[in-house]
Formats: structure tokens, C-alpha cells, sequence
């Protein structure tokens, strides 16, 4: 089924790990987004792509690096994880500036 | 600044009665709004978008509608199964297609 994929789905991690958690869709979208999901906080944006070898910073983008090599892949790297960064991550992409985003399940991120 | 303000937080009802859902919102020049269903442990689903003030749109048991400053999420006759958080947003007026989201609605329905 066409959609947007997200690997890991669930992850633990020791304070300081590094780890980077992948993005993929196959329907051919342009624009790509990296959120996180805290209670009480609603979705806030990390990091988003509006094409490939393009990236920009969101709201929330310290201690996140992200790499948009090829259109279907989005990747977000923590560089040294902290328990700040307990949280889960979407992916969404769209084909158009106004047209709602395909969300992908989630990674439910544990930092220790 | 773009914001985004849902209420109530949190909602019950019984099945079969119905309600609606707020979302108010301030952006400069309005590009979408949108509204997401989502299940506990899933990503959001995507419901409805409307572009302009008058519009209408319907699903089922629910129907989105729009103002200048708010959008309604009216559930008629609510069913157990429509028991989950609603997720409202904005497109950004800066022109990067970003969405903006309320911190949503859980709603549960009893029967």
C-alpha cells in the first residue's frame, strides 16, 4: 500500500547514544516533515524538506540533524540523545503547499 | 504569529449524542485548515480540507465547516468507534506549506 514508512517503530536509548530513525514514501511527494508528538504539546516541527537536497529548521530542530539525499527517504539523526528527546516522531509528507499531509505510524522514542 | 486553538481538551458523550468541536485560529491569509482524526499508538489520520469561509464538508457522521476565525467539527449521533483525539491546523503563512496543529480534542463516546 502506497503511504509514508517509519522505521524503527519503538526504541530505547542511553543518554548520549546517537541514532538516526528513517522516513520513506513512495508517492512521490515534495514536501516532507519531521514532528514530535509530547502530551500536552501537541505536534511541533523539527525539520521539513520542500525537495530533494533541500532542508530547513522547524520550531523545535536543537539536537536534531536531518538529510533529504534522495525524494523518498527523509532521515532524522540524534547526535547524542537526551531524555528531552522521550518522545514520538512523525513523518508526513504532501504533494502540494495546500494539500493535508500522509502521516506515518510513529517512532516511539525512549531515552534512558 | 499562526495559532492554532482547539477546544474543548477533552469531551463525553453518550452515543447518539451529538456535539461539536471548536478550533479557532489567527493566520495571515488562510491556505488550508485541516482536521486529523488519530487513534491512540497511530499517526494522525487525515479528515478534511477547507480553503474558505462558507465551505462545508462531510463524512459519515461528521461535518467540518469554516468561518473568517473558527472551524466546527459537528459528530451527529456519535458511535463508540468515533471515540479519538481530533487534531486541527493551519497551513503557515510563510509560504513553506507547514502545518500549524491545535493541541487537539480526545473525545470518547460511551454506549
Amino acid at each position: 500500500n502506497a503511504g509514508v514508512t517509519q522505521t524503527p517503530k519503538f526504541r530505547v536509548l542511553k543518554t548520549g547514544q546517537s541514532m538516526t530513525l528513517l522516513c520513506a514514501q513512495d508517492m512521490n511527494h515534495e514536501y516532507m516533515y519531521w514532528y514530535r508528538q509530547d502530551p500536552g504539546m501537541g505536534l511541533r516541527l523539527i525539520h521539513y524538506s520542500v525537495g530533494e537536497g533541500t532542508t530547513a529548521k522547524g520550531e523545535v530542530p536543537d539536537g536534531y540533524n536531518v538529510s533529504r539525499l534522495k525524494k523518498q527517504n527523509f532521515l532524522l539523526g540524534l547526535e547524542s540523545a537526551a531524555p528531552s528527546q522521550t518522545s514520538v516522531y512523525f513523518c508526513a509528507s504532501t504533494i502540494s503547499r495546500v494539500y493535508g499531509y500522509t502521516f506515518g505510524s510513529g517512532t516511539r522514542l525512549t531515552v534512558v | 504569529e499562526d495559532q492554532v486553538t482547539q477546544s474543548p481538551e477533552a469531551l463525553r458523550l453518550q452515543e447518539g449524542e451529538s456535539s461539536s468541536l471548536n478550533c479557532s485560529y489567527t493566520v495571515s491569509g488562510l491556505r488550508g485548515l485541516f482536521w486529523y482524526r488519530q487513534d491512540p499508538g497511530k499517526g494522525p489520520e487525515f479528515l478534511f480540507t477547507l480553503y474558505s469561509a462558507g465551505e462545508e464538508k462531510e463524512k459519515e457522521r461528521l461535518k467540518a465547516t469554516l468561518t473568517k476565525k473558527e472551524s466546527f467539527l459537528h459528530i451527529t449521533a456519535p458511535k463508540p468507534e468515533d471515540s479519538a483525539t481530533y487534531l486541527c491546523a493551519v497551513t503557515s503563512s510563510d509560504n513553506t506549506g507547514k502545518l500549524i496543529f491545535g493541541q487537539g480534542t480526545t473525545l470518547q463516546v460511551k454506549p
